[in-house]
């Protein structure tokens, strides 16, 4: 059974410029989650989305949104970028992401540098 | 608002010592429990889960309790191998309609060969 995938591994952007990110779970899955994972901050929760509806949301600008298909596939967006989102950006799958015997499984993240 | 703080932030142990790591959180309303491990730019593997209702798991060298009253849990290691360096997170699961998931900061581990 394939894991998570994340593309692309690495990413170079330019302050001002937008970004969008892959993440596709593992067969079966339906609740998809993202983090961002910084020295300073450690990992953040961003938002968790289960049958293409966003059910929680962190503690983030509006600058960073998301989404998710009818195959359960999701996407990251961040638009114009500053050098703080500079990051590993992480994407976790889960059955349904409600039940206390669900184990979250990720994928190897995506390196986003902005200069 | 829930914290996760783990305890300590590094450790270095030479090989064969058994050790603790440790994990509190402030509320106790919690679906689960999740240790990981990461490896320098990598993703993070799942090394155990503990479910609100148990109070321990185990599997192989690694032990993990949990104590919700008090807002704590441990990883025990036992017989350690440089092969375990790695960072060790904690993440609670929170009841809120679907994961919403926090970490905290995690141990990085150093095994002396």
């Amino acid at each position: 059974k394939a894991g998570v995938t994340q593309t692309p591994r690495y990413l170079i952007k330019t302050r001002g410029q937008q970004v969008t990110l892959s993440c596709s779970p593992i067969s079966g899955h339906r609740s998809v989650s993202w983090y961002q994972q910084t020295p300073g901050q450690g990992l953040q929760f961003l938002f968790e989305y289960f049958s293409e509806t966003q059910r929680n949301k962190g503690n983030f600008p509006g600058r960073f949104s998301g989404r998710q298909f009818s195959n359960s596939r999701s996407e990251m967006n961040v638009s114009t970028l500053e050098l703080g989102d500079s990051a590993l950006y992480l994407c976790a799958s889960s059955l349904v992401g409600g039940a206390t015997n669900e184990k979250l499984f990720f994928g190897s993240g995506t390196q986003l540098s902005v200069l | 608002k829930q914290e996760v703080t783990q305890i300590p932030a590094a450790l270095s142990v030479p090989e064969g010592e058994n050790l603790v790591l440790n994990c509190s959180f402030t509320d106790s309303a919690i679906y689960n429990l999740q240790w990981f491990r990461q490896d320098p730019g990598k993703g993070l593997t799942s090394l155990l889960l503990i479910q609100s209702s148990q109070r321990e798991q185990t599997s192989g060298r690694l032990n993990a309790s949990l104590d919700k009253s008090s807002g704590r849990s441990t990883l025990y290691i036992a017989a350690s191998q440089p092969g375990d360096s790695a960072t060790y997170l904690c993440a609670v699961n929170l009841n809120t309609g679907g994961f919403k998931t926090i970490f905290g900061a995690g141990t990085r581990l150093f095994v002396k060969a």
